[in-house]
Order: C-alpha cells, then structure tokens, then sequence
C-alpha cells in the first residue's frame, strides 16, 4: 500500500452535471478526511469519517455535497448539480490514531473544473 | 474559530539563501502546529509538526520551526534554501488533543533561483 490514492486525477465537467470522486485511503487507517483546495488558497476542511461513520461536516458542505465511506474503506464524494465556483482541487487524507496530525496522508487531489 | 495566517503570498530567493516564511494562528486553547510542503504536482508532504516540549522543531530536508507561544507564532526557517525547495508551503493548526482536522494558511510560494 503505497499511499492514499484519488480518482480521477482531474474532471472537466459541464455546469449543473454530478460528479462523483472516489477515496482509496491506507489500508489500515479508520480515519478519512475530504478537503477543497482552491487556487491560492490553503486546503479547507469538509468532512470526516470515522469508519463508516460521518463524524463531521463542514458548512462549507452545502447540500449538493454528499460523501459516503459504506464499508468503511473507500469513500466517494458528490457533487450535485456542479456550480464554476466547485471548480477546485478535492484532497483526500486519512490516519490512523486519534491524536491529531500523527501519520496523516493526504492523497494527491482531483482537480475538478467546471465549464 | 481558528485562523491561520502566512505572511508572504510568493518568496523569491537565490540558492544558499537564508529562509524564514511567517506564520500566526489565533487559537485560545492549545494547539498542535504543523508545516506542510507541497512540490509542484505533487501530493502535500509534512515538514514537520510541534505537539509539546521544546518549541524548535526540526524537520525533514534541514528545515526547522520556532513556537513562540506569546506570539502565536510558529515561523518556518531553513539556513541555506536549493533549487529544490521550490514548492507551496503552508502552515497548519490543529486543535489540541481531539481537534480531527487542520485549518490551514493560505500557503506561501517559494521559488528559488539556481
């Protein structure tokens, strides 16, 4: 296991289609977390599992995202009804522990443009 | 709410120049800090992190980082920079011992001229 893995790499999608990413996270790891990285800014927080369980949701996460983890491995999020403001990179990380910032592995990102 | 804040949007520096790249949070209760680099198309990589005990931290690829605490302050150093440095880096706050996620800065782009 080499690492926390996105797909796809980059998605151009047309306004108003859904758009669905996928999260490999390491094997081992309970923990997976989705971040929105916009250009010139720092990553920002919008969910995370623990398990299957959703723990936390950012207000950020309007309700045209949807994330699910069902078996607790991977994770998909969606993008209903895509805005040009959705245009971003979309970061997966995942852990281990509890203690916050210990083996945390983010993935390299989906890039989503949205024309 | 947390905040994090770096000082410069693009540094530019020439090969064995000296590097400090600002960083400040606003956080009431106790924090984690960290610095993450992230090389162009590549995924973000950590530098280096403080939980507790000595505020110097050193990290990977001779960087280090100072808390000063009365500051709130956590400013990433490296004596002599490489070409190879050229990268975003961002500073990263975590809430003490149960905080799950990062608020991040909004990066500070390196570059370093050969």
């Amino acid at each position: 296991d080499t690492g926390v893995s996105q797909n796809p790499r980059h998605k151009i999608t047309k306004r108003g289609q859904n758009v669905t990413f996928r999260c490999d996270p390491i094997s081992e790891h309970n923990r997976l977390y989705w971040y929105r990285q916009t250009l010139g800014q720092g990553p920002e927080f919008l969910t995370y599992f623990q398990n299957e369980a959703q723990l936390e949701k950012s207000r950020l996460l309007s309700d045209r995202f949807s994330a699910e983890r069902p078996k607790g491995s991977f994770s998909t999020l969606e993008i209903q009804r895509t805005e040009q403001g959705d245009s971003a990179m979309y970061l997966c990380a995942s852990s281990l522990t509890s203690r916050a910032g210990i083996g945390y592995t983010f993935g390299s990102g989906t890039r989503l443009t949205v024309v | 709410a947390q905040s994090v804040s770096q000082h410069n949007h693009h540094v530019i520096l020439s090969e064995a120049a000296s590097l400090e790249l600002g960083c400040n949070y606003s956080y009431g209760g106790t924090v984690n800090l960290f610095w993450y680099v992230q090389y162009p198309g590549q995924h973000l990589q950590l530098l280096l992190k403080y939980f507790s005990g000595d505020p110097l931290v050193k990290g990977i690829k001779g960087f280090e980082a100072e808390f000063i605490k009365s500051k709130f302050s956590f400013n990433l150093r490296k004596p002599s920079v490489q070409w190879s440095d050229t990268a975003e880096y961002f500073c990263a706050v975590n809430a003490g011992d149960y905080g799950q996620n990062f608020v991040f800065g909004p990066g500070t782009r390196l570059s370093v001229l050969p």
